[in-house]
């Protein structure tokens, strides 16, 4: 199937660090890309996404970046803040599937004060 | 609460027993999502409703599952002859546009 892959499966930061969290996928089909943040207990909450004719995007305290030529896919959090701790995945829908999204394993990001 | 809202939370059940969760969207949103979510693992996508139609389906779904939205609005997901491999929180999501997915909190199965 789909290989929506992160590096890293724990990261942990200093409060007021920034944190970067990255993702690797494996179709340049895929046309559209979505970071999702789970608290445990909770759905996946929407961060940001990106299109694919985009390489970079700004959100509040977030920032993903897109790079087509390797396929990888970064989140940046700026001021990490201890309500950043959560697992965050990142998603990938490709250009011909309609409406199916994949996901990949997750990252758990703990902030300690 | 104006968010998605999925009923009942937790489920347990033995295998073989019939299950069914609903899931009810934010109410403007024509499309909803169903997902499957085991430890430790993303999301995988198990069907996709616009309006009352469904119009996607895992190719890795089960017959045993099936899905409904009667009327656009809540929708359904029953699993039959549930068996110990189901066990996973089953997520439901909903949209106004395909993109930005609002998740409810889920339903965690458990088959004994």
């Amino acid at each position: 199937g789909e290989s929506v892959g992160l590096h890293l499966p724990t990261l942990s930061v200093q409060e007021g660090d920034n944190s970067i969290i990255n993702c690797a996928y494996s179709n340049s089909a895929s046309d559209y890309f979505i970071w999702y943040k789970q608290e445990s207990g909770k759905g996946p909450q929407f961060i940001i996404d990106i299109r694919s004719n985009m390489d970079k995007r700004q959100g509040q305290r977030v920032t993903v970046l897109l790079n087509k030529t390797v396929k990888h896919l970064s989140l940046q959090i700026a001021a990490t803040q201890p309500g950043d701790s959560a697992v965050y995945f990142c998603a990938e829908k490709l250009g011909d599937t309609g409406n199916q999204f994949y996901f990949g394993t997750g990252t758990s990001l703990t902030v300690i004060p | 609460d104006t968010g998605v809202s999925q009923n009942p939370r937790h489920k347990i059940t033995k295998r073989g027993q019939n299950v069914t969760f609903r899931c009810d969207p934010i109410s403007e949103h024509n499309r909803l999502y169903w997902y499957r979510q085991t430890l430790g693992q993303g999301p995988e996508f198990l069907t996709y409703f616009q309006n009352e139609a469904q119009l996607e389906k895992s190719r890795l779904l089960s017959d045993r599952f099936s899905a409904e939205r009667p009327k656009g609005s809540f929708s359904t997901l029953e699993i039959q002859r549930t068996e110990q491999g189901d066990s996973a929180m089953y997520l439901c999501a909903s949209s106004l546009v395909f993109a930005e997915q609002y998740f409810g909190p889920g339903t965690r199965l458990t088959v004994t």
